[in-house]
């Protein structure tokens, strides 16, 4: 198994709402990244987990709460976002060692109205 | 300050020619870099990579050049297929262990014509 899923596939959401996004990969990797991107930019990163740990936040609002329940699995929890948080929202995984690359997953389409 | 700029961001070649993707870094810190290709609405797929002990890597249709004199990478894909039309990403990064995160440009558009 090479790869890393999410879901859902597409999230539509109020502003008042609460959602998760979930991402899971099964390589044994440690080292799990969530990115925003925006139509015709690159990647942006928002948060990176090492060993389960919290290791990088970069000044991301806190009304998206990341979560590592275990080394397979991560969330991005939702509230109370705004309509310019809409955006493909993407997982990716790498082992943790030096010089491995990032495997990315499909990503989660998410709109706010 | 863009650490990572692709300054084409379209590029068209016929299907069978050379693809030729440019990407410049302004940090000369980073000593890993890698290219990734990205369709619309899925996720970024890993290309090809090369550390900064090296000058070339190779694998199969793709190449990567790096020049760090000029801090300047360059994706080869030969020979073009449509297939290959999408979005390449150039990326780097500064060994970090495990805190390691990646740099992107802004993408380069590849259209191959058939």
């Amino acid at each position: 198994d090479t790869e890393v899923t999410q879901t859902p596939k597409h999230l539509v959401m109020g502003m008042t709402n609460k959602k998760s996004l979930k991402c899971e990969q099964h390589m044994g990797h440690r080292a799990m990244y969530w990115y925003k991107q925006k139509a015709k930019k690159p990647p942006e990163l928002m948060f990176v987990y090492s060993y389960e740990k919290l290791s990088i936040n970069e000044s991301v609002p806190s009304r998206f709460s990341p979560e590592c329940p275990n080394s397979s699995l991560l969330n991005l929890h939702l509230h109370a976002l705004q309509p310019e948080d809409s955006a493909l929202y993407l997982c990716a995984s790498r082992t943790g060692q030096a010089y491995n690359e990032q495997f990315f997953g499909p990503g989660t389409r998410l709109t706010v109205l | 300050d863009q650490q990572v700029k692709q300054n084409s961001p379209s590029l068209s070649v016929q299907e069978g020619r050379i693809s030729i993707l440019n990407c410049d870094y302004t940090n000369s810190m980073f000593d890993y870099f890698l290219w990734y290709k990205k369709y619309p609405a899925e996720g970024p797929t890993f290309l090809i990579s090369i550390s900064s002990i090296k000058d070339k890597n190779e694998d199969g249709r793709f190449t990567v050049f790096l020049n760090k004199s000029a801090k300047h990478l360059s994706l080869h894909i030969v020979p073009s297929q449509p297939g290959d039309s999408a979005v390449y990403f150039c990326a780097a990064s500064v060994y970090g262990g495990s805190n390691y995160k990646l740099t992107f440009g802004k993408g380069t558009l590849l259209t191959v014509n058939p």
